[in-house]
């Protein structure tokens, strides 16, 4: 079946510019996380849903960075201002329901963001 | 000092050879335990989940859990030049949104 699909899959764009990462889970996946992974800080966790509300958003390095999901399904990772910092590989997984209950996550292959 | 350390390698073995990574972490709450492979450019695939210490095989893969050490193992038999990739080990609480903590991630190579 389909697994998690991220697009774009590269993005290359310039110092000061806003952008937009979406990631489309796996069908029935309730609980959806957003991580960055980057060279000198392995990967990180961002922020997760559970439905459509983010229970945490402690991995969010800055009021830069928001995300937000509609219709329990797809999933928008926004960077605004960015800065050359933010350049990283941004992966999404998603999972069965997240709460009483641990799920394995799958993970989509991400959008390598690249700023100039 | 980090959460779950694992050596960055790399592991570089003969094709056929037991591969053997592990990692270690010092918050005792963690109660699931994973390891993903990684090839270049794509996402990690998930390939043990296990819960509480003791062993899982699946395949040429076998999981070990020792909670008591703070020390998780995977060994990989038979190897081959395919599963020439970075190993990740990951780790959640039981609740607390099920966020994944990774290791750094140990690279291997298998040689033919």
């Amino acid at each position: 079946g389909a697994g998690v699909s991220q697009s774009p899959s590269n993005k290359v764009t310039e110092k000061g510019k806003d952008v937009e990462l979406r990631c489309d889970p796996i069908s029935g996946h309730t609980a959806l996380y957003w991580y960055r992974q980057s060279l000198g800080q392995g990967l990180e966790f961002l922020i997760y849903f559970q439905g459509n509300s983010a229970p945490d958003k402690s991995g969010l390095p800055s009021d830069r960075f928001s995300a937000e999901r509609t219709g329990g399904s797809v999933s928008t990772l926004t960077i605004q201002r960015t800065q050359q910092e933010d350049s990283a590989v941004y992966l999404c997984a998603s999972s069965l329901v997240a709460t009483g209950s641990n799920q394995p996550q799958h993970f989509g292959d991400g959008t390598r963001l690249s700023i100039l | 000092q980090k959460e779950v350390e694992q050596d960055p390698g790399p592991l570089s073995v003969p094709e056929g050879a037991i591969v053997s990574l592990n990692c270690t972490y010092s918050n005792s709450a963690f109660q699931y335990f994973m390891w993903y492979r990684q090839y270049s450019r794509k996402g990690p695939e998930l390939l043990m989940y296990t819960y509480s210490s003791g062993n899982k095989e699946d395949g040429r893969f076998t999981a070990q859990v020792d909670k008591s050490s703070k020390y998780i193992s995977l060994f990989i038999r038979d190897s081959q030049p395919s599963d020439s990739a970075t190993y990740l080990c990951a780790m959640t609480l039981k609740a607390a949104g099920n966020k994944l903590t990774f290791g750094g991630g140990t690279r291997v190579l298998v040689k033919p």
